[in-house]
């Protein structure tokens, strides 16, 4: 009965392997979110999808391509993978509203491992 | 975006309150102050959030001063469970972008 489910959650993968990063969440919010947490352990907000509509893309290299096929899913696939790639993805969800966000929630992360 | 100034590290005896600060000088008078917990590599935790008066929840409380230039979290009573980094947040706009800090290091002692 997991909120924000997140698999797998760890994915050690070669160079230039191209990866996905499913995340699927049972609260009913609206929106869904990609963050990245990376060596140094800060926390940056990638993508965001409304209602299945991309509301937030941060500059993040175009092999990162989110889909979000409804709106309980945000799926991550990540093409030609780099070292620099290496860090723990965090996707989480929430329902918008006016200044505020309700029942933002975050998954258990997905430590990706490029080697 | 408004950003957010904590101290990198506090300690605090097990069983004594933890009282976290916060500086937010540029919040906007929409915007919302929201508390969050990372244990480990977990995903973050929700704690507390607040607008204007003071919030009390099962986990915190958060208090804001009037000119909402400032707040503090306190957790209670700490535990040893409670060792964590602690991030205070503005949320940005409507968007729900949560903009995280490097937040404090909150070592809870025996």
């Amino acid at each position: 009965d997991t909120a924000v489910s997140q698999t797998p959650k760890y994915l050690v993968t070669q160079m230039g392997n191209d990866k996905s990063i499913k995340c699927e969440q049972n609260l009913g919010h609206d929106t869904m979110y990609w963050y990245k947490q990376d060596s140094k352990k800060f926390l940056k907000i990638m993508f965001s999808y409304n209602n299945k509509e991309l509301i937030i893309n941060e500059t993040v290299p175009n092999r990162f391509s989110p889909k979000s096929p409804d709106k309980a899913h945000l799926n991550l696939h990540i093409n030609s993978l780099e070292l620099g790639d290496s860090a723990v993805y965090f996707c989480a969800s929430s329902t918008l509203g006016v200044g505020k966000n309700y029942g933002y929630t975050f998954g258990s992360g997905t430590r990706l491992t490029v080697v | 975006d408004a950003k957010t100034t904590q101290p990198t590290s506090m300690d605090c005896a097990e069983g004594r309150a933890a009282n976290l600060p916060c500086n937010h000088s540029t919040i906007s008078g929409n915007e919302y102050v929201y508390w969050y917990r990372q244990i480990h590599s977990q995903g973050p935790q929700y704690i507390i959030h607040g607008l204007k008066n003071n919030e009390t929840n099962e986990m915190a409380s958060l208090i804001i001063t009037e000119d909402r230039k400032s707040s503090t979290l306190i957790l209670p009573h700490a535990t040893l469970r409670d060792t964590a980094v602690y991030y205070c947040i503005v949320l940005s706009g409507n968007t729900g972008k949560l903009i995280f800090g490097q937040g404090t290091t909150l070592q809870v002692k025996p």
